[in-house]
């Protein structure tokens, strides 16, 4: 149990494009989400925390006009990227809490953005 | 600011041979904790969480609490090669539901 999928995988871009990347939790209801960014060799950023049905709450620096968040549903949740640059080019990790004894995240596979 | 600390290391040790990763946090409020393992290019893996002092095994692997010092670490008993990765420890502060602080991780090498 507990699996998140991400999707796409990997995408690659041209500058000024918009991505949208998903983030599903398969067999559980997520009452949270979470959006990390990641670039190498470095730890993981929080970007945003998002809970279904209200507005993202983002992290100092992270602008939320460039970082849109849509949580849709207690299992769905996307990031999209508005006129993404070179700067973004990342590794992009969704998570997904449960309310448990532990209050876990689990995270999906990421997201490999290359903006040319 | 509520931190995480751990040693970046590498951590070197041979295979078969124990390894003990640490981690220390700040916030004494602090309720749950979490051992991650993320592989070099893949996201983190939940390995196990911990809330109560004292010892939990699960496997070839143990996470140690001790509230009172702020404390927790992971014991990896035979070490394998595909242990190499790096071990993130992760604090969630009991009042925010699921969130988490990271610590910025520990990279494990073990070798054959």
């Amino acid at each position: 149990g507990a699996v998140v999928s991400q999707h796409p995988s990997r995408v690659i871009c041209k500058s000024g494009t918009s991505v949208k990347i998903e983030c599903r939790s398969l067999d559980f209801q997520a009452t949270t989400m979470f959006w990390y960014r990641q670039f190498p060799k470095q730890s993981l950023m929080l970007m945003a925390t998002s809970n279904e049905g209200s507005k993202a709450t983002y992290e100092q620096g992270v602008e939320k006009d460039k970082f849109l968040i849509n949580h849709a549903s207690l299992t769905l949740s996307t990031l999209t990227v508005t006129s993404a640059h070179p700067e973004d080019s990342s590794f992009y990790i969704c998570s997904a809490g449960r309310l448990a004894a532990g209050n876990e995240q689990f995270f999906g596979p990421g997201t490999r953005l290359t903006v040319l | 600011q509520k931190e995480v600390e751990q040693n970046s290391g590498p951590l070197s040790v041979p295979e078969g041979a124990i390894a003990s990763l640490n981690c220390t946090y700040s916030d004494r409020g602090s309720q749950s904790f979490f051992w991650y393992r993320q592989y070099s290019g893949k996201s983190p893996e939940l390995i196990m969480f911990i809330y109560s002092n004292g010892d939990k095994e699960d496997g070839r692997f143990t996470a140690q609490l001790n509230k009172a010092s702020q404390y927790v670490s992971l014991l990896i008993r035979d070490s394998q090669p595909s242990d190499s990765a790096t071990y993130l420890c992760a604090v969630n502060p009991g009042n925010a539901g699921n969130m988490l602080t990271f610590g910025g991780g520990t990279r494990l090498m073990v070798k054959p």
